[in-house]
């Protein structure tokens, strides 16, 4: 159950777009359309974004966008702005119906 | 209003025992596989547990495999977590979590907080 690989921290400007990166495994990213993103302000519980991939909740902004290619997916952020700030963590379901997260990304708005 | 919320947080000594709870409102909990996450001080979400819809089948994360019990009474539309043999390193808030239609946890609790320390 290793966990799946983000990277630390991102930035980017008010109105330009970031893409977080999360890397995994054909048994888990690679082999299922189970893929989620959750935000995560300071204190507060974590939020859904995106799931299965490149699903939008009902009330996620459509700046919030995920992809995947291979063992990679991938949200993109665009438009960014200052609410944004906010950890962010991917997950993956895998072949042992068990759940998997990112170690988080930190991102910072300028 | 839907809503998670969690109870059963405390200071406990190592190798101690504690169960949280995790009570549901506002949606059908019969239907939904629930989840357990936590987060260590500073550091990341880390999934714990999770139990399908009637508690027939039930996966856990290797660091408590053998420690900690999920369970569910969805006549009481409570989740529980029991936990035995606690170490430092559960020290962590702990959320009960739902997975929606999709695969996503859509709605989550806001936590309740286990110490792990002597």
């Amino acid at each position: 159950q290793s966990a799946l690989t983000q990277p630390a921290s991102v930035s980017g400007s008010p109105g330009q777009s970031i893409t977080i990166s999360c890397t995994g495994t054909s048994s888990d990213v690679g082999g299922y359309n189970f893929v989620s993103w959750y935000q995560q302000h300071p204190g507060k519980a974590p939020r859904v974004m995106i799931y299965d991939v490149s699903n939008r909740p009902s009330g996620v902004s459509n700046r919030f966008s995920g992809s995947k290619s291979g063992n990679t997916a991938s949200l993109t952020i665009s438009g960014l702005q200052a609410e944004d700030e906010a950890d962010y963590y991917c997950s993956s379901y895998t072949s042992f119906s068990t759940l998997v997260f990112g170690g988080g990304t930190k991102l910072t708005v300028l | 209003e839907v809503q998670l919320v969690e109870s059963g947080g405390g200071l406990v000594q190592p190798g101690g025992s504690l169960t949280l709870s995790c009570v549901a409102s506002g949606f059908s909990f019969s239907r939904y596989w629930m989840t357990w996450v936590r987060q260590a001080p500073g550091k990341g979400l880390e999934w714990v547990a999770n139990i399908e819809r009637d508690g027939s089948e039930k996966y856990y994360a290797d660091s408590v495999r053998g420690r900690f019990t999920i369970s569910r009474d969805n006549a009481e539309k409570s989740l529980f977590l029991q936990m035995n043999s606690l170490r430092a390193d559960d020290t962590a808030v702990y959320y009960c979590a739902r997975r929606g239609v999709g695969s996503g946890l859509d709605v989550w609790g806001q936590g309740t907080t286990v110490t792990v320390s002597s």
